[in-house]
């Protein structure tokens, strides 16, 4: 079955270090989505992508960078992680309206 | 550009009560709109969406939504919860513009009790 796998599930860091977040998609789907969750402002979105070589930036986007040089695939890169980064991130892909497929999240914690 | 209303940060009700989490919208162009529900500690679960048609949908788990155009919502609504049924649940929208990039409110807690 198809499905999008995130990676880590957990992880803590510290503020400063460089922080990458895998997501992988097997649907093939071209659109591909990194939101943040955060308590009282739902999901927001950081970054996305609608194709290899693509990449746009979404409503949080500062201190966040991504590349896609594939289909499957759109890491999410903290360039120097910071306490405010402390959040639960998912990774979603979608070719249609009908909606999109979410990973499991990956929950990060800079110290 | 969208934005989404979730009127209630928290709902609480009893086992096999009818319920109802508001959910209104803004758009300057025709949206596609979605609930999607969180489970503890899980990602999110597509419950329902309305693409177009008729404007009550139903979704699993016995919810239904009605989309309301005029007052710009679309509300959640099951007449009967149980236990089971205790998450987070997020409206979003999307524009018709193929974007599909998803704008999600600030989620509601559904918080069913015994």
């Amino acid at each position: 079955d198809a499905e999008i796998t995130q990676s880590p599930r957990h992880k803590i860091t510290e503020t400063g270090r460089q922080v990458t977040l895998a997501c992988h998609q097997t649907w093939n789907h071209n659109n591909m989505f990194w939101y943040r969750q955060d308590l009282g402002h739902g999901l927001r979105l950081i970054h996305y992508s609608y194709g290899v070589q693509d990449t746009n930036k979404g409503e949080v986007s500062d201190g966040y960078s991504v590349s896609r040089s594939n289909t499957e695939d759109l890491p999410l890169t903290l360039e120097s992680a910071a306490s405010s980064q402390t959040s639960v991130y998912f990774c979603a892909s979608s070719d249609s309206p009908v909606g999109a497929f979410f990973g499991q999240g990956t929950r990060l914690t800079v110290v | 550009a969208q934005s989404v209303t979730q009127l209630d940060s928290q709902v609480p009700v009893f086992e096999e009560a009818p319920v109802e989490l508001r959910c209104n919208y803004s758009s300057s162009v025709s949206v596609y709109l979605f609930w999607y529900v969180q489970y503890p500690n899980q990602g999110l679960q597509l419950l329902l969406k309305y693409l177009s048609g008729s404007t009550l949908v139903k979704g699993i788990n016995g919810f239904e939504a009605e989309f309301n155009k005029s007052q710009t919502s679309f509300h959640l609504r099951k007449p009967s919860v149980h236990i089971s049924d205790t998450a987070e649940y997020f409206c979003a929208v999307t524009s018709m513009d193929s974007s599909y990039k998803l704008i999600f409110g600030s989620g509601t807690r559904l918080l069913v009790r015994p």
